[in-house]
């Protein structure tokens, strides 16, 4: 399977733990996204790398979330306190840089707060 | 304002008949492009199509085309033939081209589609 892949597909757990979720990007692909979607809605940007570097973080993302691409590679994402409204499907996409570039999805993580 | 309006939370079609997904969107740029997924129940989001600003021949990849009306500021999918296995939310986005940050997908809300046998 040469998709985004990532992990876990779901999560559940309580307020005020810390979850990390992993992604996976298509091997040559120096762009990788995550994004947000909550019920109804569609998805919100959240970060952005190239290769190693977070280059955006969006105003959604507060000081209790960070992420990482070490290596350029692999990416995780780390939510530290998790509140009930964190609850959400965390996608992430990579893309290999052209102008009219499609995003590569992967099947998301599903996380849910109690 | 938002910056992808969908305004069809959902629709229904027969199966093999044509539908058409709304979308209208609001940029200040010259240059963006547009591009439509599809996301069925398993969650992950598929490419579908894609639209330049600049390009002057509405889209099309197989099945699905888009209407591309520039002053109208509207880039609606049209799926022909549909199918059963259409079924799924459909999501327009775009991407502006100009300013920092130019690699972003703004997403609409998107439209349920329901295809009935």
């Amino acid at each position: 399977d040469t998709g985004v892949s990532q992990d876990p597909r779901h999560k559940i757990t309580k307020r005020g733990q810390n979850v990390t979720f992993r992604c996976d990007p298509i091997s040559e692909h120096n762009r990788l996204y995550w994004y947000r979607q909550t019920l109804g809605q569609g998805p919100e940007f959240l970060t952005y790398f190239q290769n190693e570097a977070q280059l955006e973080k969006s105003r959604l993302l507060s000081d209790r979330f960070s992420a990482e691409r070490p290596k350029g590679s692999f990416s995780t994402l780390e939510i530290q306190r998790t509140e009930q409204g964190d609850s959400a499907m965390y996608l992430c996409a990579t893309s290999s840089g052209e102008t009219n570039e499609k995003l590569f999805f992967g099947s998301g993580t599903q996380l849910s707060v109690l | 304002a938002q910056k992808i309006t969908q305004t069809q939370p959902g629709m229904f079609v027969q199966e093999k008949e044509a539908v058409t997904l709304d979308c209208t969107y609001d940029t200040s740029d010259q240059s963006y492009g547009l591009f439509w997924y599809k996301q069925p129940s398993s969650g992950e989001m598929i490419f579908l199509i894609y639209q330049g600003s600049y390009d002057e021949q509405n889209a099309t990849e197989g099945r699905y085309s888009l209407n591309f009306q520039k002053a109208r500021k509207s880039a609606n999918l049209v799926i022909s033939a549909s199918q059963l296995g259409d079924s799924a939310m459909y999501f327009c986005a775009m991407r502006e081209f100009s300013g920092g940050s130019n690699y972003k997908l703004t997403f609409g809300k998107g439209t349920l589609l329901t295809v009935n046998p």
